[in-house]
């Protein structure tokens, strides 16, 4: 099971641009990375996924280099409302059905 | 598009006391997720289902806790008796299970369970 490492908490300030960068050493080929916002009193949500190179939508993008050992998650000028904690996970392509398995995720604090 | 929905939002009971959750998952969704988040900690799996059979319950104490997933659609997880550890959110999932790519969950916003 790929295991993720992520800082505990980042800071930053309203307008600026907020990397998150994961850490998945141990990434099988199969795995996709997975990425998921959650604010207080609120299930968790998804917000980008990604198997290799870029991935962008309307509200973030998702770097992955070619060894796939890691991933950073790229938040453009951010706003109060991104203050969340960001979980990345991996998880398989094609199995059984695995879970994802959440980590402590990075507590992202925005401030004015 | 509904959500997950789930109930109840809140519930406070005391220990050795038993609890019910329930579950409501997206239409069409063949998974099912329960998970357990303690304050400060990232969601664990405790159970997943696919329609109403069993995937994974290997965290799940089975001594107090038991789930299940009649039909296939709606879920009910249940604590009997009750520990002061067992204070937490308890969060539902669903996933459209696809071949194509990696499971996307749709939580709903839990239930929030004070065991005093």
């Amino acid at each position: 099971l790929a295991k993720t490492t992520q800082p505990i908490s980042m800071d930053s300030y309203e307008g600026q641009e907020v990397n998150i960068t994961c850490s998945h050493n141990n990434i099988a080929t199969n795995d996709y990375i997975t990425w998921y916002q959650q604010f207080p009193s609120q299930g968790p949500r998804f917000i980008i996924q990604g198997y290799k190179t870029k991935v962008t939508n309307e509200v973030a993008s998702l770097f992955i280099p070619a060894d796939r050992k890691s991933s950073t998650l790229s938040l453009p000028r951010v706003s109060l409302s991104d203050t969340a904690v960001y979980y990345c996970l991996v998880g398989d392509k094609n199995t059984g059905r695995r879970a994802l398995t959440f980590g402590s995720g990075t507590r992202l604090q925005v401030q004015p | 598009e509904a959500g997950v929905a789930q109930s109840p939002r809140y519930k406070i009971i005391e220990k050795r006391q038993s609890v019910a959750f329930w579950c409501n998952p997206i239409s069409g969704h063949a998974t099912l997720y329960w998970y357990q988040q303690i304050l400060g900690q990232g969601p664990k799996l405790l159970i997943q289902f696919q329609n109403n059979g069993v995937v994974d319950d290997s965290q799940l104490p089975k001594d107090r806790f038991s789930a299940e997933r009649l039909k296939g659609v709606d879920s009910t997880l249940k604590i009997q008796p009750a520990k002061l550890e067992d204070s937490a959110v308890y969060l539902c999932a669903s996933s459209l299970t696809t071949a194509m790519e990696s499971e996307k969950l749709f939580f709903g916003s839990g239930t929030q369970l004070s065991v005093l």
